[in-house]
């Protein structure tokens, strides 16, 4: 079977650093993506990772170890506009792409 | 980045009737092309994946003579609600990618609602 994990609701100050993390077990793998989602908008690309290691991106950063089946999407300097839900996604062959159930993440003042 | 764009944003239907709603890819040829489906507070569920000019492939549980795809042409894909039911309201987002391509864009989505 495939699954894909992540905690269902997080919640961090404005200027903290949050960690959201993904475990999968999938049939297949491709690489690992994060999108970013407001509620009733369409998800938006933050991070694609197929090798092991760190990807830095401005204030977002994204970690993937494949031996673990395991990711972590990190946020700095947390912004109240990076309340959303964020997903992770393992794109399988032919470019199928899977979907964890996100995470919501609410930044308080 | 590449834009898909899908069309309507949002609809109203009666119980019964048909709902077609396309997606498209403005400014680069798209291969390949999925379709997700989602509910409130749930995540994406793949519903299919289209190859233009090809059949559509259905993932386990979604009904094909329901949910009609057609990939006539490597700029679009249409999806077609077909005898739509209030269970079939749902948020439905399209995405592409072109050949060779990292990574799929996604449309805007259409928010569904049969009544």
């Amino acid at each position: 079977g495939q699954n894909i994990d992540q905690p269902t609701e997080m919640t961090a100050t404005e200027g903290a650093i949050v960690q959201i993390n993904c475990t999968y077990q999938t049939s297949g793998f491709n690489g690992l993506f994060w999108y970013q989602q407001h509620a009733g908008e369409a998800p938006t690309f933050l991070s694609y990772n197929v090798l092991d290691g760190l990807e830095e991106k401005g204030r977002f950063s994204s970690f993937l170890s494949r031996s673990k089946g395991y990711s972590y999407l990190l946020l700095k300097e947390l912004q109240m506009k990076d309340s959303a839900s964020y997903l992770c996604a393992v794109r399988k062959g032919g470019f199928k792409t899977i979907f964890g159930a996100g995470t919501r993440l609410f930044v308080k003042a | 980045g590449a834009v898909v764009s899908q069309h309507p944003s949002r609809v109203i239907c009666k119980s019964g009737t048909s709902v077609k709603i396309e997606c498209r890819s403005l400014d680069f040829q798209a291969t390949t092309m999925f379709w997700y489906r989602q509910f409130p507070k749930q995540s994406l569920m793949l519903m299919a994946t289209s190859n233009e000019g090809s059949k559509a492939t259905y993932e386990q549980g979604v009904e094909k003579d329901k949910f009609l795809i057609n990939h006539a042409s490597l700029t679009l894909s249409t999806l077609t609600v077909t005898s739509a039911h209030p269970e079939d309201s749902s948020f439905y987002i399209c995405s592409a990618r072109e050949d060779q391509g990292t990574e799929a864009f996604f449309g805007q989505g259409t928010r569904l609602t049969v009544v």
